[in-house]
Formats: structure tokens, sequence, C-alpha cells
């Protein structure tokens, strides 16, 4: 059974600072990762998917880069702002459609 | 606007009681699917559907009950079997294959008086 883990559980930086956030995998033969984003009280809200046959995939400030083969996936966001702190959560599909697997997520918070 | 709507975003329920929380999507997708989200805790999978009158029980289907007689619609039934309620639940709908990148709706929070 696909495991999600993401660590640390929270994290806090500068304004301006660079992001990285961490996500492991237990099952190397996934099918994409998902990265998402949620405010406090909120849903879900899609930042990223790469698919199994890409190494990274970039929008805007933020790039993911995953690496199979060591089941990890990364997301970096580049100089911070306190609009970025949110609660940032990675998933993993459990089989070729869509079940997903969640981490527990990291909580950012960009202090001014 | 394309999209997930969820409703009510609060919902109290007295012991007891079964309720309904409504899920609605436009985006023409295939898949629908409950999560439950507790303090501190990743998202944990209820029910999924992959087409319309077919389900099957996630991880936690305890106390819930589902249906899906149309496409866009996937409502989620709390029963009174379901010993610990309160937490807040999260609709999603995706593709079945290709890009099948899950789009959430807004979240319905329940609390048992």
């Amino acid at each position: 059974k696909q495991e999600v883990t993401q660590i640390p559980a929270a994290l806090s930086v500068p304004e301006g600072e660079n992001l990285v956030l961490n996500c492991s995998f237990t099952d190397s033969a996934i099918y994409n990762l998902q990265w998402f984003r949620q405010d406090p009280g909120k849903g879900l809200t899609s930042l990223l998917l790469i698919q199994s046959s890409q190494r990274e995939q970039t929008s805007g400030r933020l790039n993911a880069s995953l690496d199979k083969s060591s089941g990890r996936s990364t997301l970096y966001i580049a100089a911070s702002q306190p609009g970025d702190s949110a609660t940032y959560l990675c998933a993993a599909p459990t089989d070729s459609w869509g079940k997903l697997q969640f981490g527990a997520g990291t909580q950012v918070v960009v202090t001014p | 606007d394309g999209g997930i709507t969820q409703s009510p975003k609060y919902l109290f329920r007295k012991e007891g009681q079964n309720v309904t929380l409504s899920c609605e999507q436009n985006l023409n997708h295939d898949a629908m699917y409950w999560y439950r989200q507790d303090p501190g805790q990743g998202l944990r999978l209820i029910y999924y559907s992959q087409i319309v009158n077919d389900f099957q029980k996630g991880d936690i289907a305890e106390g819930y009950s589902v249906s899906r007689e149309k496409k866009e619609s996937f409502p989620l039934t709390v029963t009174s079997a379901q010993k610990n309620p309160t937490a807040f639940y999260l609709c999603a709908s995706s593709r079945l294959a290709g890009n099948n990148e899950q789009f959430f709706g807004p979240g319905t929070r329940l609390t048992v008086l």
C-alpha cells in the first residue's frame, strides 16, 4: 500500500526566503504526484501535478521535482511571501486512475 | 464558472440523526470522491465513484453511505452508525484517464451536538 510522508510538519521562514517542502512515498511505481495548498477552513487547491514520465513541473514561482527511484518529491517556492502561508499537502495515487493517498501536510508560515 | 460546489458550509447534527452532504460538479468529470479530514491528519477516503450508479468503499466507509444517480452529483449521508462524525468533509472530482488531476470543493464542516 502506498504511504506518503511529509517532513517537517511545520515550517517558518522570513519573507523572501525560498521554501523547500519534502514529500516521500513508498511505492516508486506511481503514475503521478500532486501538490495541493490548503488555507485554514478551506478546501484544497491543486498547485501542480507531475506525471511519472516527468522530472519537473513549473508554475510561476512554484517548481516541483519527482525522483521515483528515491521515492521523493520536492516543492520549491521561490521568494516566499506572507500570502504563501498555508498548509501544503502532497498526494500519490494508489492505483492507475485516481484514488489518492495523502501526506499529513506541512504547515508553512512566512513572516514579514 | 466550472468547479465543485458543496453545501452546506456548516452543518450541525444531533446524536442519532442522519444528515446528507451535497456535492455537485460541472467539470464533466467521471470520477468523484469523498474525503474526511481531522485536525492534524491527512485526508482519508470514504467513498469513490467512477461512473453513474456505481461506487466503492474507501478506507473509512463504515457509518457512511453514498449514491451516484447523476454524473454531476455525489451526495454523502452520515448515518447515526458513524461514531465520531465531527470532521471536515471534502468532495473531489477528476477524469478517469490521462491527466487525472483531482479538484476539490470548499468543504462542509460537520459538528455533532
